[in-house]
């Protein structure tokens, strides 16, 4: 079984500030991690993934996120946020394929100017 | 297509009525996905298929919920005898294959049964 949890379902922050979203995953195989954004009435599009290589990626529009393995977390983050990155952030986990993604509640990321 | 593509993109219908939603996957794209979300949550797993074959439809939540892909590009869901739990958004995607490569979504079909 897999399962996602992400810390709060709201985060705000200024224009400029370092942006944190937190992701926590469970997993009984070697899991691939995703990070997905949704734009106010897009479809989801993938920021970054975790496939087993680098623990440390980098994604689009200068996203990256950590893998870290003894704290089973994919944490999202951001240097200086900008005022388009406001969206809903969502983090998935896959067991080693695209199919039957397990998504998280979702993160709401308001940039405040 | 050039993005995928789902219609309609709102459904408002009545409890009992069947609701049929449509998705029209990226050309070249072999596997197709449904989620469901509800407000306050993320996508759930429906189903996929790859081509026309439906490997996998544990997602379903009933029997009044099927899919298909007849000719492995275009695919409908169709919710039978429609519930008011059923309300939620359902969301199509797309990608290369089941292996590896990013989901691209399709922008949801939001359906509300009163």
């Amino acid at each position: 079984a897999q399962s996602v949890t992400q810390l709060g379902s709201h985060v705000s922050v200024s224009e400029g500030a370092l942006v944190l979203l937190r992701c926590n995953y469970s997993s009984s195989v070697p899991p691939y991690l995703f990070w997905y954004v949704q734009y106010p009435n897009q479809g989801l599009q993938l920021l970054l993934k975790y496939t087993s290589a680098a623990t440390l990626v980098k994604g689009i529009n200068g996203f990256e996120a950590e893998f870290k393995k003894s704290e089973t977390s994919f944490h999202l983050t951001k240097p200086s946020a900008h005022m388009s990155d406001a969206a809903e952030y969502f983090c998935a986990v896959g067991r080693g394929s695209n199919y039957k993604l397990t998504f998280g509640k979702g993160t709401l990321l308001t940039v405040n100017p | 297509g050039a993005g995928v593509s789902q219609s309609p993109r709102y459904k408002v219908t009545k409890r009992g009525q069947d609701v049929t939603l449509r998705c029209d996957p990226i050309s070249s794209h072999a596997t197709l996905y449904w989620y469901q979300q509800a407000l306050g949550q993320g996508p759930e797993f429906l189903t996929y298929f790859n081509y026309e074959a439906q490997p996998d439809k544990s997602g379903l939540p009933s029997d009044r919920f099927s899919a298909e892909r007849p000719e492995g590009s275009i695919s409908t869901l169709t919710i039978q005898r429609t519930e008011q739990r059923d309300s939620a958004m359902y969301r199509c995607a797309s990608s290369l294959t089941a292996w590896g490569e990013k989901l691209f979504f399709g922008s949801g079909t939001q359906l509300s049964v009163l």
